[in-house]
Order: C-alpha cells, then structure tokens, then sequence
C-alpha cells in the first residue's frame, strides 16, 4: 500500500525567510502527488501537484515543489515566506488509478515568526 | 464554480444515535471520498464509491458505512456514534485525478 511521509510535524520560520517542507512517499511506480494547504477553520486549497513532466512544478501564492523520483521525494519550498503562509501544510498521493482516492501524510504546522 | 457541499457545517449527537451526513457534487464526478480529519493523524479514507450503488473500504471504515443512490450524492452514515468519532469530516469528488474537496462537518459525539 503506498504511504507518505512527511517528518516534521512543525517548522517555525522567520518571515522573509526561505521554506523547505519534506514529503517522502511509498509506491511502486510514479504516482500522482499533490501538496495541499488548511488555515485554521478553513478547507484544504491545493497548492500545486505533480502528474508527468518537468519535474519543479510552480503552484499559487510563489510555492515550488520538486518532484525526485530517485528520493521519493516532492518537496515544497518558497523563497520568501509571509505571516499569511502561517498554516498545516499536507502531502498527497494518488496512486494513479484515480477511483482509489489520495493518501495523505500527516502534516506539517508552518509557524511564522515576526 | 464547481462545489461540493456538506450539509452542516457544525453538528452535536448523543452518544448511540445514527448520524448522517451528506454530501452533494455538482461536478458530474464518478468517484466520491469521505476522509475523517484528526490532529497529527492528517487525513484518512473512510470509504470511497467509483460509481452509483458502489461503495469500497477505505482505511477506517469500522464504525461507518455509505450510501450512493444517486451520482451527485455520497452519504457517510454512524450507526451507533461513540465519542471517539468526535472528528472533522471531509468529503471529496474527483475525475482525471481532480480532486475537489468540502469545507467539513464538524461532528462532536457527548
């Protein structure tokens, strides 16, 4: 069964400073992978995702992710974080055959400092 | 713009009742997903339903079961709630790996 990872449950970064979130995932072939934000009280926005292609995939709000099939891994960075990038941050991925759902990781909480 | 929409944003049960909660996609999506959402447990699959009348386990399915008599509509049903389903969930449609979530149904269990 695929499974994803990702290690740090929080990061607190300094405003202005540069963001790295780790996602490592468990699955035989390339799958599908999706990186999802949550605000407090608010729904899930998905922030980028990775199907084929090239492998740095540009998402909303100046997010970046990597996709490194030899790490199974797809990172997220941004190079400037804001106050608003303050929220739980989530790792996704679909196993490809699209009716099984996403399995996700278990989060990480971005604290932002002044 | 495309919506799925949970009924209620906010629900409170007794302990042993049957709850029901619904969920409706104005998507025309074949696949439909309830995850429940815990802290530091992320989000995980209850069930999900690929077609009309067809419902699959997902990872926690103990305690609940689904229904899909129409295609627009997917409802997670507790049979007897227990507090531990106290919890945020979260409905889901998709096509082509689209994925289109609600914004939640808070249920508390007392």
């Amino acid at each position: 069964a695929q499974s994803v990872t990702q290690p740090d449950i929080h990061i607190t970064v300094s405003e202005g400073a540069s963001l790295e979130l780790r996602c490592n995932y468990s699955y035989g072939a390339t799958p599908y992978l999706f990186w999802y934000v949550q605000s407090p009280g608010q729904g899930l926005q998905l922030l980028l995702k990775y199907f084929s292609g090239d492998t740095l995939v540009q998402g909303i709000k100046g997010f970046e992710a990597e996709f490194k099939r030899s790490q199974s891994s797809f990172n997220l960075r941004k190079p400037s974080v804001h106050w608003s990038d303050a929220a739980e941050y989530f790792c996704a991925v679909d196993s490809g055959g699209g009716a099984d759902g996403l399995t996700f990781g278990k989060g990480t909480h971005l604290i932002i400092q002044p | 713009d495309v919506k799925v929409t949970q009924s209620s944003r906010y629900l409170v049960k007794r302990t042993g009742e049957k709850v029901f909660l619904e969920c409706v996609q104005d998507m025309d999506h074949e696949n439909m997903f309830w995850y429940r959402q815990d802290p530091g447990l992320g989000l995980r699959l209850i069930y999900f339903s690929y077609d009309v009348k067809m419902k699959e386990k997902g990872d926690i399915p103990e305690g609940y079961s689904v229904s899909r008599e129409k295609k627009e509509r997917f409802s997670l049903i507790l049979e007897s709630a227990s507090t531990n389903q106290t919890s945020m969930y979260l409905c889901a449609s998709s096509r082509n790996h689209g994925y289109t979530f609600g914004s939640g149904t808070r249920l508390t269990v007392v």
